[in-house]
């Protein structure tokens, strides 16, 4: 099992330019969730996914926009990339919500110019 | 706010040492206290999970230990290796959110010099 794949793994984009993460997991899980990481900070949730269909804010959307694709695939897409979006992106997985052990992907580091 | 402070954040000790990094919490209630490792360049890797009940959880050479009252859990590492190098991050769940939202720390980073 490849558990979480996240692609690619690092881009750099000018500043209005757009994109999406890739993630997908081969782990059957329920839940999915994307997280930036910058320095000095905890993980923040952008957006998550309690489950094929639905999808919820978290704690900083604005910027970002997510699909559910199907139960393995859930993608972010910025849609107008700006300097402050600079940071690593994280994917993860669970069985469920609430306090089920999240599974990471190896993230994405992410460059705005 | 909640929120989730770690101590030190950073720490050098020699390969062989024992360590004991902190973590202090506002959160309440909470439902359960992780610890994950994270290397460089990787996403996290959870280590132990604790729930409010529970005064200490080993998992091999690191230990993990809560105390509720005082809102403080540390994590202690025996002989440590070279492999011990990473950030190791508390995280405590929200129980009073309906999705039992995470609150993260900023996490210690650990180096084992040879």
């Amino acid at each position: 099992n490849a558990g979480v794949t996240q692609t690619p793994k690092f881009q750099v984009l000018k500043t209005g330019q757009s994109m999406t993460l890739q993630c997908a997991q081969d782990m059957n899980h329920n839940s999915m969730y994307w997280y930036r990481q910058d320095p000095g900070m905890g993980l923040r949730l952008i957006y998550y996914s309690a489950s094929e269909g639905t999808t919820d804010k978290g704690e900083v959307p604005n910027g970002y926009n997510v699909s559910r694709l199907n139960k393995r695939e859930f993608s972010l897409r910025l849609e107008s990339a700006a300097p402050s979006q600079t940071s690593v992106y994280f994917c993860a997985s669970s069985p469920g919500q609430g306090t089920d052990t999240q599974y990471f992907g190896p993230g994405t580091r992410l460059t705005v110019l | 706010k909640n929120q989730v402070e770690q101590s030190p954040q950073s720490l050098i000790i020699l390969e062989g040492k024992n360590c004991t990094l902190q973590c202090n919490y506002t959160v309440s209630p909470f439902s359960n206290l992780r610890w994950y490792k994270q290397d460089t360049g990787r996403g996290p890797v959870s280590l132990t999970i604790m729930t409010f009940s529970e005064n200490t959880k080993s998992n091999g050479r690191y230990t993990a230990t809560l105390d509720a009252d005082t809102k403080q859990s540390s994590l202690h590492i025996t002989a440590s290796q070279l492999s011990d190098s990473a950030s190791y991050i508390c995280v405590v769940t929200d129980s009073r959110d309906s999705n039992y939202q995470l609150i993260w720390g900023a996490g210690t980073k650990l180096i084992i010099k040879p």
